[in-house]
């Protein structure tokens, strides 16, 4: 039973341009959020998708958006990159009203 | 409001020990108190979490206490072993741990347990 698949796992930007990150939740759930988790920090919520919307939103930029399509997966954008975006995007996925979240190895993100 | 205060940031135990994470909050909503473990290159992982209408839960060698009162939880790993060296994430949510809520976790302690 495969968990949450992150892709890319590693990636390398320059300011201003603009990245795509993806997953794929685990098999049989229906909800995906997005976290930052900055180096030596907690991740932080950035946004939730359910039923293909924007369920809830962290404080975070527009330049922060997301998609979520009918297989569950989904994408997060962020445009306009700047230095302090350098992270890990973790992105974790659940089942509604089944609680209990699985988070994908995350994708790191270097902003140069 | 939503932060969650957790400590020490770091941490060094004996083999066979006991390591002991603390955390505070103060959104009196939150209702679900997740720990989670992270190793170097992969995402957090679930360990144990707790309701505020208990207040303690053992799993294995791990054990939440729950002070609500104090808004105040930790995490205590008994018989501490090396494989346990990782780390360690407090989190709140506000909806009762289902998908609606946002996690709000806390700074992290690394925990290295010494052979």
């Amino acid at each position: 039973d495969a968990g949450v698949t992150q892709s890319p796992t590693h990636l390398i930007k320059t300011r201003g341009q603009q990245v795509t990150l993806r997953c794929s939740p685990k098999s049989g759930h229906d909800t995906v959020s997005w976290y930052q988790q900055a180096l030596g920090q907690g991740p932080q919520f950035i946004f939730q998708y359910y039923e293909e919307e924007e369920r809830q939103r962290g404080n975070f930029p527009d330049r922060f958006s997301g998609h979520q399509f009918p297989n569950y997966s989904s994408e997060l954008n962020v445009n306009a990159l700047l230095l302090g975006d350098s992270a890990l995007y973790l992105c974790a996925s659940s089942l509604t009203g089944a609680g209990g979240y699985t988070f994908g190895s995350g994708t790191r993100l270097t902003v140069v | 409001q939503q932060q969650v205060k957790q400590s020490p940031q770091s941490l060094i135990v004996q083999k066979g020990g006991i390591s002991i994470i603390n955390c505070a909050y103060e959104n009196t909503a939150f209702d679900y108190f997740p720990w989670y473990q992270q190793f170097p290159g992969k995402g957090p992982a679930l360990l144990i979490a707790i309701r505020p209408d208990v207040s303690e839960k053992k799993e294995g060698r791990f054990t939440i206490s729950f002070n609500k009162s104090a808004k105040q939880f930790s995490l205590h790993i008994m018989d501490s072993q090396p494989g346990d060296s990782a780390t360690y994430f407090c989190a709140a949510s506000d909806a009762g741990g289902t998908s609606y809520g946002k996690l709000t976790f806390g700074q992290g302690t690394i925990l290295t347990v010494h052979p």
